[in-house]
């Protein structure tokens, strides 16, 4: 059974640019979460998808968006590209239901902002 | 506001010298307690899910704990191989609830 696939694995991008990376959950997961990891912050909950509708929003501005495509494949976008946006961005998958229990990570895309 | 903090920040140790990491969490009715493996430029590979205090899971050379406030991984004889960043979160029971996580544990088995 396939994991949970992120592409693209390495990106670096200019301020001010845009980006955006893709997740592939694993197949029946409905739920696609994103996470931020940073050496000061560790991980940080970006924003959760379910069924392409936006289930649940962590704290950061609104530069950070994503969604999610009806066959669960998600994306999430970041414009207006700032240096402390260098960070390994992570997508977890899980069935997604209520009480639903757990979650698969990818092996995330590092973004470099120069 | 559900909260994870691990400790310690990073630990040394030697080949076969046993030790304990600690997760102390609070979170408003806990649905499942989870310990995480990161190993360099990686996404955390799941190693444990706890769910009730007293609960206690083993895998190889680890051991996972839990109390209501804390869980603990124990690493008997430890391998250089056991080496990485060691992430506990939790998920609270409400909803659709998602993980909070701590900062990690970074191990480090010298032969």
């Amino acid at each position: 059974k396939a994991g949970v696939t992120q592409t693209p694995r390495y990106l670096i991008k200019t301020r001010g640019q845009q980006v955006t990376l893709s997740c592939s959950p694993i197949s029946g997961h409905r739920s696609v979460s994103w996470y931020q990891q940073t050496p000061g912050q560790g991980l940080q909950f970006l924003f959760e998808y379910f069924s392409e509708t936006q289930r649940n929003k962590g704290n950061f501005p609104g530069r950070f968006s994503g969604r999610q495509f009806s066959n669960s494949r998600s994306e999430m976008n970041v414009s207006t590209l700032e240096l402390g946006d260098s960070a390994l961005y992570l997508c977890a998958s899980s069935l997604g239901g209520q009480g639903s229990l757990g979650y698969t990570f990818g092996s995330g895309t590092r973004l470099t902002v120069v | 506001e559900d909260q994870v903090t691990q400790s310690p920040e990073a630990l040394r140790l030697q080949e076969g010298e046993s030790s304990s990491l600690n997760c102390s969490y609070t979170v408003s009715g806990l649905r499942g307690l989870f310990w995480y493996r990161q190993d360099p430029g990686k996404g955390p590979e799941f190693l444990f899910t706890l769910y009730s205090a007293g609960e206690e899971k083993e895998k190889e050379r680890l051991k996972a704990t839990l109390t209501k406030k804390e869980s603990f991984l124990h690493i008997t004889a430890p391998k250089p191989e056991d080496s990485a960043t060691y992430l506990c979160a939790v998920q609270a029971n409400s909803g659709y609830s998602t993980l909070t996580f701590g900062k990690g544990t970074m191990l480090l088995v010298s032969p």
